[in-house]
């Protein structure tokens, strides 16, 4: 599985976009980008995922470079409860495993 | 609502004791894991199974044994706690191959 860095720690003020970059510059043709936070005190969370397109949920939007060797997570509008620890993770489609790192903490501030 | 619950919240424990940390999902999935999570280091790997009775090792699988009889209950075991055992365990479980893995709350243990 690929490795990915991230920045341990981001600000941004509430109302604005806060954009989380990913750095997995050994990524293979077949793992796919994926996205989870963890709020204070509870299990990850899901947010979205992609191979090579831009994507975009309800909760987020993922930016994936034309080379796929990093990518940015986008909240739109954070607000107070986006304060987390949000993960990158890339992971095969033929593999069970979800390796974690250390994730980046998204202080959103008032 | 779609669901994987840990059987304790918090958990204090002696040394040497042996400690089961339970896991159940009500979704019908094949895939189950345990984590563990300590500051600094995020989530790391312990086991998981693709199965009932299968399971593989993950990262750090020393200390550490599981059990799936069930498919819908997934067991990590500390067969001897020891202090450095003192973690958040996470358990998550997915469909093969599927998109999103679901987490459990957590169960934070103290070995004392």
């Amino acid at each position: 599985d690929a490795k990915t860095t991230q920045p341990p720690s981001m600000d941004c003020a509430e109302g604005r976009a806060a954009n989380l970059p990913c750095n997995h510059s050994t990524i293979s043709g077949n793992e796919y980008v994926y996205w989870y936070r963890q709020i204070h005190s509870q299990g990850p969370q899901y947010i979205i995922h992609g191979l090579k397109n831009n994507e975009t949920n309800e909760m987020a939007s993922l930016i994936i470079t034309e080379d796929r060797k990093s990518s940015t997570l986008i909240l739109p509008h954070a607000t107070l409860r986006d304060t987390a620890v949000y993960y990158c993770i890339v992971r095969s489609s033929g593999t069970y495993k979800y390796i974690f790192g250390t994730g980046t903490r998204l202080k959103v501030l008032a | 609502d779609v669901k994987v619950t840990q059987s304790s919240r918090y958990l204090v424990k002696r040394t040497g004791e042996k400690v089961f940390l339970e896991c159940v999902q009500d979704m019908d999935h094949e895939n189950m894991f345990w984590y563990r999570q300590d500051p600094g280091l995020g989530l790391r790997l312990i086991y998981f199974s693709y199965d009932v009775k299968m399971k593989e090792k993950g990262d750090i699988p020393e200390g550490y044994s599981v059990s799936r009889e069930k498919k819908e209950r997934f067991s990590l075991i500390l067969e001897s706690a020891s202090t450095n055992q003192t973690s958040m365990y996470l358990c998550a479980s997915t469909r093969p191959w599927d998109t999103e893995a679901f987490f459990g709350q957590g169960t934070r243990l103290t070995v004392v």
